[in-house]
């Protein structure tokens, strides 16, 4: 089975703070995305990597950045949170080249007061 | 411009009471499409692909149906515990590189099934 971890269930962070999620996968895969997924607007792609220290904006990268030293790992990082970064936080990966299913971790609840 | 569309935003059943869900796609060129389902709080876990009008994928009460223009996930005698929302995606049309590919995710259908 694939697993997907990530580094905190729950997070709680104040304005300005640097932030740092993790996410591993055990299956090998090449691809790794970073989602945020708030009320009413699904899922929105935030960067993603398809090797390591490979690096793609998604939809929404303002306010991020990314790291991938590592196949198995990639990290998101908040440079100065703000409370509009307040969110559900998802990591997936597939296999480069398909199939195209994503696989996604348990998500990390992260708020910003 | 790729698109999907999910309905209904929310559906409530009766616990045995079967219905459908619909996952609608504007995408040239399908290859693949993807049923989830996410619990509250978690995140989605991958339940179906599909790959071509016509094919079925079946786990316990739950049936994925495809055509060219749209798919269905059938839900028969459903129990309270497959309350849930369920959320279908499909890679961007043809044209776009096919080996890092992002997915363009449904907004889902919140199922709730009271006993």
């Amino acid at each position: 089975d694939v697993k997907v971890t990530q580094s905190s269930r729950y997070l709680v962070k104040r304005t300005g703070e640097k932030v740092f999620l993790e996410c591993v996968q055990d299956m090998d895969h090449e691809n790794m995305f970073w989602y945020r997924q708030d009320p009413g607007l699904g899922l929105r792609l935030i960067y993603f990597s398809y090797d390591v220290k490979m690096k793609e904006k998604g939809d929404i990268p303002e306010g991020y950045s990314v790291s991938r030293e590592k196949k198995e790992r990639f990290s998101l990082i908040l440079e100065s949170a703000s409370t509009n970064q307040t969110s559900m936080y998802l990591c997936a990966s597939s296999l480069y080249g398909g199939p195209y299913e994503q696989y996604f971790g348990p998500g990390t609840r992260l708020t910003v007061t | 411009e790729d698109q999907v569309t999910q309905s209904p935003e929310a559906l409530r059943l009766q616990e045995g009471e079967s219905s459908s869900l619909n996952c609608s796609y504007t995408v040239s060129g399908l290859r693949g499409l993807f049923w989830y389902r996410q619990d509250p709080g978690k995140g989605p876990e991958f339940l179906f692909t599909l790959y071509s009008a016509g094919e079925e994928k079946e786990k316990e009460r739950l049936k994925a149906t495809l055509t060219k223009k749209e798919s269905f996930l059938h839900i028969t005698a459903p129990k309270p515990e497959d309350s849930a929302t369920y959320l279908c995606a499909v890679p961007p049309g043809r044209g776009v590189n096919t080996g890092f590919q992002k997915l363009v995710f449904g907004t889902g259908t919140r199922l709730l099934v009271s006993p």
